[in-house]
């Protein structure tokens, strides 16, 4: 079964500072994978997408994500943070070999920076 | 470009009622999808709607039930609401089916089931 895991619940990062959003994911064929972005009362906002190709993905607002198949990760990052940056951050996957569109989704992490 | 719409943004019901969600996709998009997300549960998988075909449906009773029109408008209905379909329902849109760009999501109908 297609599953997401992001480890934090919340992570603390000081403005200025790089940052990190951890996700592991497990499919049983290829992935997509995705982060996305909610502000309070908001929909989710895509950020950035792997589909294939290049390991190191550039997203939205300076964000990046690297894909390792071996650790079957898809950390986002970012190399200095802003308090704007503040909000619920989802990491979501699909199966290649599925016919659907569904996405699995992590259960979220919340970022918070401090000026 | 109008995003996806969804109407109405808030809702509160009584236990017992029916409710009807409404979702307006991008236009051109003609995937859409729906999701719960509640605090306890994060987000969940409700239903996928392609040219007015269910194409896949999550683990949700028979209470959830969902269509979509010819213009690819969609619409998701909860009967006898329990007060654990407090939540936001979020739809999301895509030019297709298990789209490799991604899906655009609206900005959630909240429901408080009291």
């Amino acid at each position: 079964a297609q599953s997401v895991a992001q480890p934090e619940d919340q992570v603390n990062v000081a403005e200025g500072n790089p940052l990190t959003v951890k996700c592991t994911y497990s499919v049983s064929g290829n992935p997509y994978l995705f982060w996305y972005v909610q502000y309070p009362n908001r929909g989710l906002q895509f950020l950035l997408k792997y589909i294939t190709g290049d390991n190191l993905v550039k997203g939205s607002y300076g964000f990046e994500a690297e894909f390792n198949k071996s650790q079957t990760s898809f950390h986002l990052k970012k190399p200095s943070a802003l308090v704007s940056d503040s909000a619920l951050y989802f990491c979501a996957v699909r199966d290649v070999s599925s016919n659907t569109g569904k996405l699995i989704f992590g259960q979220g992490t919340t970022l918070q920076v401090k000026p | 470009k109008a995003g996806v719409t969804q109407t109405p943004r808030y809702l509160i019901k009584t236990r017992g009622q029916q409710v009807t969600l409404s979702c307006s996709p991008i236009s051109g998009h003609r995937s859409v999808s729906w999701y719960q997300q509640t605090p306890g549960q994060g987000l969940q998988f409700l239903f996928e709607y392609f040219s007015e075909t269910q194409r896949n449906k999550g683990n949700f009773p028979g209470r959830f039930s969902g269509r979509q029109f010819s213009n690819s408008r969609s619409e998701m209905n909860v009967s006898t609401l329990e007060l654990g379909d407090s939540a936001l329902y979020l739809c999301a849109s895509s030019f297709r089916t298990q789209p490799e760009e991604g899906y655009t999501f609206g900005s959630g109908t909240r429901l408080t089931v009291v």
